[in-house]
Parts: C-alpha cells; structure tokens; sequence
C-alpha cells in the first residue's frame, strides 16, 4: 500500500489552522470492525516520532485536543486546530492494515509563517 | 515508564556486518509485536521489519530481504537486528518501535545511527 501526503510542506501563522492530508492506494477500512488502520506521528527535529492518532481520529493519551484526524477509506486528513510553536515538525501518515507490514507518507513539514 | 534504547551503531564499510541491539522496559515485552524502522539523513519513515510476540513470526521489507534477521530474546527483554552485506544505501538512524499485535507504533526508541562508507 502506498501512502501519499499533501502538501510536502506548508507555513502557518500562530493560532491558525494546519490541514495535512494523507491517500492511501488502497482503501484502510476494514468492514469487520468498521475501522481504519491508520496512524498519525509527529517527528521533531532530532527525536523520534511520537504517535498522535490511531484509528484514523483516536487522540494518543496526552496529546492535545488541537489535533484531529478525520478520514476515511483512502483519504484522511490531520488537522491542527490552532497552530502552536511546539509543533513544528515533520507528520507522517501511517498505514497498519497489512499485517504487520507497515508503510508511511513521505512527510509533511510544518513551520511558523 | 516505557523505555526503548538501541545500540550498535557504528561505521561499517559496504559488505560488511552490523548487529543492533534494543534493550525494552517497561512494559510486558513477550507479548508486544517489535520492528525497527530506518530513516536515511535529511529523509522519510521506512519500515525495515517486524517480529511477533513469541519471535514465531519474522516480516522484512523487500530491500533488506535476505541480507538482515530480526531476533529477539524475551528472556532478556532485547531486540536484536544482525545486518549483513551492508550497502552505502543502508546509512540510516534505526529506531525500535513496539506495537500490540499489528496496530500502530506505540512507543520509539530514540535511535541509533548505522554509517556504511569505505
């Protein structure tokens, strides 16, 4: 499955809205369960990632309610509400339906405008 | 506290061995899927490989597929990674990543950097 982002990078002004999307080239729904296998991580400059969202939109325990994923099937999108100087970072898309088989986006960065 | 921490990076020359280690806590290792993921320098995500719970089950991405094995010790709660037949190619920071069966990364390793240059 190949995962790709839109933009490869973008700048936003403090306080205002980041939209990161992901397309992925097969659909992540599985209809057992009604689920999308996808996950959301932030990487900044010289750290691991962390992860953010799984599910497609379920919030990591600690992560600010500012991010968001919506999303389903093929097309998804992580959301910065309002933009904070701590997260500037590179976000990277995730799929996780094959098993175990793991594949990402290419990147998305994000910096202050 | 969870805690991932690799070793044995180093600088190899092309055709060369390489073994990494990643020493888990934290949390009950045996029963967490373990894969490590590579990022070349200035560059994306990519996933190398994974190894079930019980070590019963391996997965590799097709551009390590024969040159490196994933092992792991639950015994000592270490995840292991032997690269052979290195390639200047394989330069990357290799993170350890563990996830509940197959779901998302849960907790990172914070790396460690594998060079092969002559």
């Amino acid at each position: 499955i190949v995962m790709t982002q839109s933009p490869d990078s973008l700048a936003v002004s403090l306080g205002e809205r980041a939209t990161i999307n992901c397309k992925s080239s097969q659909s992540l729904l599985y209809s057992s369960n009604n689920n999308n296998y996808l996950a959301w991580y932030q990487q900044k400059p010289g750290q691991p990632p962390k992860l953010l969202i799984y599910w497609a939109s379920t919030r990591d325990s600690g992560v600010p309610d500012r991010f968001s994923g919506s999303g389903s099937g093929s097309d998804f999108t992580l959301t910065i509400s309002s933009l904070q100087a701590e997260d500037v970072a590179v976000y990277y898309c995730q799929q996780y339906y094959t098993n175990f088989r793991r594949t990402f986006g290419q990147g998305t960065k994000v910096e202050l405008k | 506290e969870v805690q991932l921490l690799e070793s044995g990076g180093d600088l190899v020359q092309p055709g060369g061995s390489l073994r990494l280690s990643c020493a888990a806590s934290g949390f009950t290792f045996s029963t967490y899927a373990m894969s490590w993921v590579r990022q070349a320098p200035g560059k994306g995500l990519e996933w190398v490989s994974t190894i079930s719970g019980s070590g019963g089950n391996t997965f590799y991405a097709e551009s390590v597929e024969g040159r490196f094995t994933i092992s792991r010790d639950n015994s000592k709660n270490t995840l292991y990674l032997q690269m052979n037949s290195l390639r200047v190619e394989d330069t990357a920071v290799y993170y350890c990543a563990n996830s509940y069966s197959s779901s998302w990364y849960e907790f990172w390793g914070q790396g460690t950097l594998v060079t092969v240059s002559s």
